[in-house]
Formats: C-alpha cells, sequence, structure tokens
C-alpha cells in the first residue's frame, strides 16, 4: 500500500544558542550509533559516532550522548552558527541485524541570526 | 581518486517508463545501498546488497529492482509499478566504520 510520510520535527535556535538534537533508537542490540548532517540539496555528511561501550563523545563543537537503558541519543552542537542549519539524522547498526543501517526520521535545525 | 558516484544528478521521466539510476564505487567495500528521500522526510531503505550476487528488499522495495553483477556497481531500475517515485534517491556504501555517500540522483515524473 501507499506510505504516509511523516514530515520532520523542526529546532529552532538563536544563533550562538547551545543545540540539543534527540534521537529514540529502536533496537536494543544495536551497538554503533552515528548522527550525520544533511545539507539542502546534499548527501549526509557525518558528524560523529559513538559505539555502545561509551555513553559520551565530544568532537569539535559537538558532543553525542548515548543513555542505552532509554535508548536515546542525542547530539549537542555548542554555539550554534548560521552554517549548522540542515537536517540532522541518528543512524544505529548492530550485528543483530545484519549490520544494516537503521535510520532516524531526522530533525531539521534552523539558527536564527 | 577512490569515490562514489551517482548518474545522471537530474531525471526526467514520463509516467509509465522504467529507469535506472547508476551507482558505481571504486572503494572496494563490499555492501552497497539504495535510499529515498522525500522532501521534509528521513532516509528510507529501498534496496541492500552486502556482497556481489546478492541483494535483499529494504523497506519501501515495491516497484524497485536492482541487481549486483559486480562489486563497483549497484544499478537501481525505478519501475513503472512505482506509484510516486519523484524524490531524491542517495546510493552509499561503506562498513559501519564509515558510510560513504553518493551524490544523489533527483527523479522527477513528469
Amino acid at each position: 500500500g501507499e506510505s504516509v510520510g511523516l514530515h520532520l520535527p523542526t529546532l529552532s535556535v538563536q544563533e550562538g544558542d547551545n543545540s540539543i538534537i534527540n534521537c529514540a533508537y529502536s533496537n536494543s542490540a544495536s551497538d554503533y550509533f552515528i548522527w550525520y548532517k544533511q545539507e539542502s540539496g546534499k548527501g549526509p555528511q557525518f558528524i560523529i559516532d559513538i559505539r555502545s561501550n561509551m555513553d559520551k563523545r565530544q568532537g569539535q563543537r559537538v558532543t553525542v550522548l548515548l543513555n542505552k537503558t532509554v535508548k536515546h541519543l542525542s547530539l549537542q552542537i555548542a554555539a550554534t552558527q548560521p552554517g549548522d542549519s540542515a537536517v540532522y539524522f541518528c543512524a544505529e547498526t548492530g550485528a543483530g541485524n545484519n549490520r544494516k543501517l537503521i535510520w532516524g526520521l531526522g530533525t531539521s535545525l534552523a539558527v536564527n541570526p | 581518486d577512490g569515490g562514489i558516484t551517482q548518474s545522471p544528478k537530474y531525471l526526467f521521466r514520463k509516467e509509465g517508463q522504467n529507469v535506472t539510476l547508476s551507482c558505481e564505487q571504486n572503494l572496494n567495500h563490499d555492501a552497497m545501498y539504495w535510499y529515498r528521500q522525500d522532501p521534509g522526510q528521513g532516509l528510507r531503505l529501498i534496496y541492500y546488497s552486502q556482497i556481489v550476487n546478492d541483494f535483499q528488499k529494504g523497506d519501501i522495495a515495491e516497484g524497485y529492482s536492482v541487481s549486483r553483477e559486480k562489486k563497483e556497481s549497484f544499478p537501481l531500475t525505478v519501475t513503472s509499478a512505482q506509484k510516486n517515485p519523484t524524490a531524491f534517491y542517495l546510493c552509499t556504501t561503506g562498513n559501519m566504520d564509515e558510510q560513504f555517500f553518493g551524490p544523489g540522483t533527483r527523479l522527477t515524473v513528469l
């Protein structure tokens, strides 16, 4: 049958503020998680990843937090800039699903100057 | 240079026609994936292949077909059975430590 699409949730922040983008993942057996950024008209770009044996990982201006108890992943962007405006996707994978990437719905981040 | 390419970048199709989207990679990865993205929505998996001569249906395989005769190539055919084919199509390859994305093909049905 025809599938019904869901529109992306939107997060709007002021330039210079910190942004927090959340993702609920589906498979408790997933052991590797990735955040991607997709700008308009382009393919997704890798931002940061985290393995299930960690609960926090920091990159340049970004931090990923993993809470396995509630199957929750978050991406924190410090001092958000206009160039951060994009759609952000989380993805999960694990041995239990034959290492296939499972994508989250995505969140649209809009940075107001 | 190593990478993954898709062609064409833009494709227009009349209703009732089959079209084939190309995806080529020279990164020597076994796994390749096709995703569809509609405006304002996330990526949805159409088909994937973990090894040459083998492929599996993803979440929205109806109206699509693929082949994997060579490691480097994973073409996607959008058939006339696909009721709403207008979308952005992304091909990816890689392992779980690193994923590479093609530039995408935007298909419009006239």
